[in-house]
């Protein structure tokens, strides 16, 4: 049982340097998340994709880029990184039923990333 | 006031104690509620949801107190694998639309053998 899984799990770039952050997930949801989760704040969402090729921005979506390619995929892109995106990244999903997302969403192992 | 506040702990309990948890919120017309467990350097995972009426499932009880705008947690026989952090989640909106969801700081529990 994958669930959702998330590569790199660790990464170090250096201010400027580009990355992807993907996630894939094996359950058929139809929504995807992108979360920072930094001490001292809970987590904050970067990206949601309600369904494939739609994504909305969440509450700190400055210097992300995302991408939803399909229903299975959600790419996170970095493309000058910056000291401050410093975090620990979690993809998430949850199910889409027809009054809206339900309440559980299953996490990625988490993506720690380090800019220099 | 934050949205979503927790005492952060931790709380250290031995093996066997009730320990309980609150989380208030400052929306009063927020929607649905959740515990979130999180272990050191993992993932967060649903714990329980919690209902109008309360619900149990086996030691976890949660709770919701509209009028005081607070729910709770109560973990009763604490077990050393109970040690983790505790996230209260609250959708103030749509309870159908996760992009709204507000996430607490997390409270610590270490119980000791």
């Amino acid at each position: 049982n994958a669930g959702v899984t998330q590569t790199p799990k660790f990464q170090v770039l250096k201010t400027g340097q580009s990355m992807t952050l993907q996630c894939a997930q094996d359950m058929n949801h139809n929504s995807m998340y992108w979360y920072r989760q930094d001490p001292g704040m809970g987590l904050r969402l970067i990206y949601y994709s309600a369904s494939e090729g739609t994504t909305d921005k969440g509450e700190v979506p400055n210097g992300y880029n995302v991408s939803r390619l399909n229903k299975r995929e959600f790419s996170l892109r970095l493309e000058s990184a910056a000291p401050s995106q410093t975090s620990v990244y979690f993809c998430a999903s949850s199910e889409r039923r027809r009054r809206g997302d339900t309440g559980e969403l299953f996490f990625g192992e988490g993506s720690r990333l380090t800019v220099l | 006031r934050k949205e979503v506040e927790q005492d952060p702990g931790p709380f250290n309990v031995p093996e066997g104690a009730t320990v309980a948890f609150n989380c208030t919120y400052s929306n009063s017309a927020s929607q649905s509620f959740f515990w979130y467990r999180q272990d050191c350097r993992k993932e967060p995972k649903l714990l329980m949801s919690v209902y109008s009426s309360g619900n149990e499932d086996g030691r976890f009880t949660a709770q919701l107190n509209r009028a005081s705008q607070y729910i709770s947690l109560l973990i009763r026989d604490s077990k050393l694998s109970d040690s983790a952090t505790y996230l209260c989640v609250v959708n103030p909106y749509n309870a159908g639309n996760n992009r709204k969801l507000i996430w607490g700081l997390g409270t610590s529990l270490a119980v000791n053998p």
